[in-house]
């Protein structure tokens, strides 16, 4: 079974602070995504990863970066968290090339800015 | 507009019935369907998925898609309390890098 855990399932920062939210896969996939979920806009893509140290940006990556230095290992980073970032955090997997693009999601990390 | 839509309900119906999900898209490129399901405070999980036109039956889900009219449905039969959840459909075509575009997710509930 594909597995993909994040670090924390809920978080409460401060406005300004710097937050970091860790994912880990175990399947040795080569992409990997970030995606944050509100209620009525679905899910929106960050930032993705096809390979280790390879980063592009999704639909909304302002606010946001991504380290990929290690292959199960995708972060994503709130430079100074903002009110308007408390959301639902999903990150992803996929096999590079596989037919379907099937994604497989960690649990999800709740983020509270305050 | 966006890419895919879908409507976000909530649909609540009664513990048997069969229930309709329904998705429409733009990119006539789009080549895989799939349905995720995700549980409250969970993440999604891929429930089907389909390539082209046509049906998928897995137990009591169907799959079904119609490129001619850019249509996708997600159809339950028997429905169970255990299905109340948010089904989000998504899609892709070959050349989108392992991309998935979804659907704004339609919350379920289905009451004994």
């Amino acid at each position: 079974d594909v597995k993909v855990t994040q670090s924390s399932r809920y978080l409460v920062k401060r406005t300004g602070e710097k937050v970091f939210l860790e994912c880990v896969q175990d399947m040795d996939h080569e992409n990997m995504f970030w995606y944050r979920q509100d209620p009525g806009l679905g899910l929106r893509l960050i930032y993705f990863s096809y390979d280790v140290k390879m980063k592009e940006k999704g639909d909304i990556p302002e606010g946001y970066s991504v380290s990929r230095e290690k292959k199960e290992r995708f972060s994503l980073i709130l430079e100074s968290a903002s009110t308007n970032q408390t959301s639902m955090y999903l990150c992803a997997s996929s096999v590079v090339q596989s037919r379907t693009d099937t994604q497989y999601f960690g649990p999800g990390t709740r983020l509270t800015v305050l | 507009q966006k890419e895919v839509e879908q409507d976000p309900g909530p649909l609540s119906v009664p513990e048997g019935a069969i229930v309709s999900l329904n998705c429409t898209y733009s990119n006539s490129a789009f080549q895989y369907f799939m349905w995720y399901r995700q549980y409250s405070r969970k993440g999604p999980e891929l429930l089907m998925y389909t390539y082209s036109s046509g049906n998928k039956e897995d137990g009591r889900f169907t799959a079904q898609v119609d490129k001619s009219s850019k249509y996708i449905s997600l159809f339950i039969r028997d429905s169970q309390p255990s299905d109340s959840a948010t089904y989000l459909c998504a899609m892709s075509h070959y050349n989108q890098g392992g991309k998935l575009i979804f659907g704004q997710g339609t919350e379920l509930s289905v009451k004994p």
